[in-house]
């Protein structure tokens, strides 16, 4: 089973508004990242939130973290028609080698 | 300036042959990782390359076959292709290769369909 999974599926907003995903992991990390993907394009990365952190902002984006949950949000504020594409949430597995991705947040912002 | 390229970029193929697709990435880093995404946007890792040699394997069938003939270069050798071979691989690079730590920078992407 994926080590990451991303809530909701697919969320769609106007413009200006925030968005907020979510992501669950199983096991104990060290690490937890988001990358954007736009249609077509590979990934980029966006931001990385170490086990002793609870929160790390940058520009638009806020990303927490709760490791007594097993979970991390990436809140994007005043969200742009520009900001439409598919957020992953990356983690490691318990060797600490190999990065796993969830299945991503689709996001679709109307201007 | 590209930072990790692969190429082609589309590729229909049918069934049966074999194709190879390219990677190279010029920002110096040891580690380089072959993925695929399928039309479910799942990701999913397939082999690792630290300074050419192999360090992750997945459980990805012997048809599949990566060579990395120096740090910068990691192709993947596909043959006997077959209908769920069809998916985007996207090639990746990172300074050290440790997982989550490392910051990953990929490709454009190869959409690959066996017809």
């Amino acid at each position: 089973s994926q080590q990451g999974e991303e809530d909701p599926q697919a969320l769609s907003i106007q413009e200006g508004e925030n968005a907020t995903m979510n992501c669950s992991y199983k096991t104990s990390i060290n690490n937890l990242q988001w990358y954007r993907q736009n249609s077509g394009r590979g990934l980029v990365h966006l931001i990385l939130i170490r086990s002793n952190e609870r929160e790390k902002h940058s520009g638009r984006l806020r990303v927490t973290l709760d490791t007594s949950k097993k979970s991390s949000s990436l809140l994007i504020t005043a969200s742009r028609a520009a900001d439409t594409a598919s957020y992953f949430c990356a983690t490691e597995d318990t060797g600490g080698f190999k990065t796993i991705f969830g299945a991503g947040t689709r996001l679709f912002v109307k201007a | 300036d590209t930072a990790v390229s692969q190429t082609p970029k589309y590729l229909v193929t049918q069934m049966g042959n074999d194709k190879s697709i390219k990677c190279e990435q010029n920002l110096g880093h040891d580690t380089m990782y072959w993925y695929k995404q399928d039309s479910k946007k799942f990701l999913k890792i397939m082999f690792s390359y630290n300074n050419k040699e192999l360090i992750i394997n997945e459980t990805v069938p012997n048809r599949f076959s990566p060579k990395s003939p120096d740090k910068a270069h990691l192709n993947l050798h596909i043959n006997s292709l077959e209908l769920g071979d069809s998916a985007v691989y996207f090639c990746a690079s990172s300074r050290r290769g440790q997982g989550a730590s490392d910051t990953q920078y990929f490709g454009p992407g190869t959409r690959l369909t066996v017809l």
